[in-house]
């Protein structure tokens, strides 16, 4: 498969405890996004990276939250002291620079539940 | 800012019959316009997108979508639905300055045999 892919599928966590996902893009892709879906919502643009530089952040990405592409590869998302309303669907997309309207694709998502 | 509105929550439709799923935006310039599709605890699968050019936008699976500048407007059009069309359909729009896609609520699409 070569597609994007997330890990873990699903992340049940305590309150206040931290949490990581992991999302490898397609290979030759060097644009990476992370997205925040709550139930019954549309997907919410969380981060962008063009190869490790992180180019921009939403203010829905609190100080909690903090996203690193280390290597231009992969990117993780951390979520410290987690709370509640971080209950979601985490997504993350990739795509290829194009002059003219690139399409990202996107994976499975994580699905975090905060007890 | 920009802004996806999909006026209808659900829609009906028997198999067989086409269907449309609405979508209206709102962005500074001329927009990329983009249909994606969600099956239940799945990623979001891409259908189609606007760039420019032809009003008229064809994709996978025998969807299409219509651009309308005057109308800013981007539905989305089957000539004829199958029940394995029922997922959730999100319309996204992206500025051409930037490089985020702020999508709608998405219209949960339900076709009946």
């Amino acid at each position: 498969d070569t597609g994007v892919s997330q890990d873990p599928r699903h992340k049940i966590t305590k309150r206040g405890q931290n949490v990581t996902f992991r999302c490898d893009p397609i290979s030759e892709h060097n644009r990476l996004y992370w997205y925040r879906q709550t139930l019954g919502q549309g997907p919410e643009f969380l981060t962008y990276f063009q190869n490790e530089a992180q180019l921009e952040k939403s203010r829905l990405l609190s100080d909690r939250f903090s996203a690193e592409r280390p290597k231009g590869s992969f990117s993780t998302l951390e979520i410290q002291r987690t709370e509640q309303g971080d209950s979601a669907m985490y997504l993350c997309a990739s795509s290829l620079p194009r002059r003219l309207g690139e399409t990202q694709y996107f994976g499975p998502g994580t699905r975090l539940l905060v007890l | 800012a920009q802004s996806v509105a999909q006026p209808e929550d659900q829609v009906n439709v028997a198999e067989g019959n086409p269907l449309t799923v609405k979508c209206t935006y709102s962005v500074s310039g001329n927009p990329y316009l983009f249909w994606y599709v969600q099956y239940p605890n799945r990623g979001l699968q891409f259908l189609l997108k606007y760039i420019t050019g032809d009003n008229l936008v064809k994709g996978s699976y025998g969807f299409e979508a219509e651009f309308n500048k005057s109308q800013t407007s981007f539905h989305l059009k089957k000539p004829s639905a199958l029940v394995s069309d029922s997922a959730l359909y999100f319309c996204a729009v992206r500025a051409r300055a930037g490089n985020m896609l702020t999508f709608g609520g998405g219209t949960r699409l339900m076709v009946k045999p």
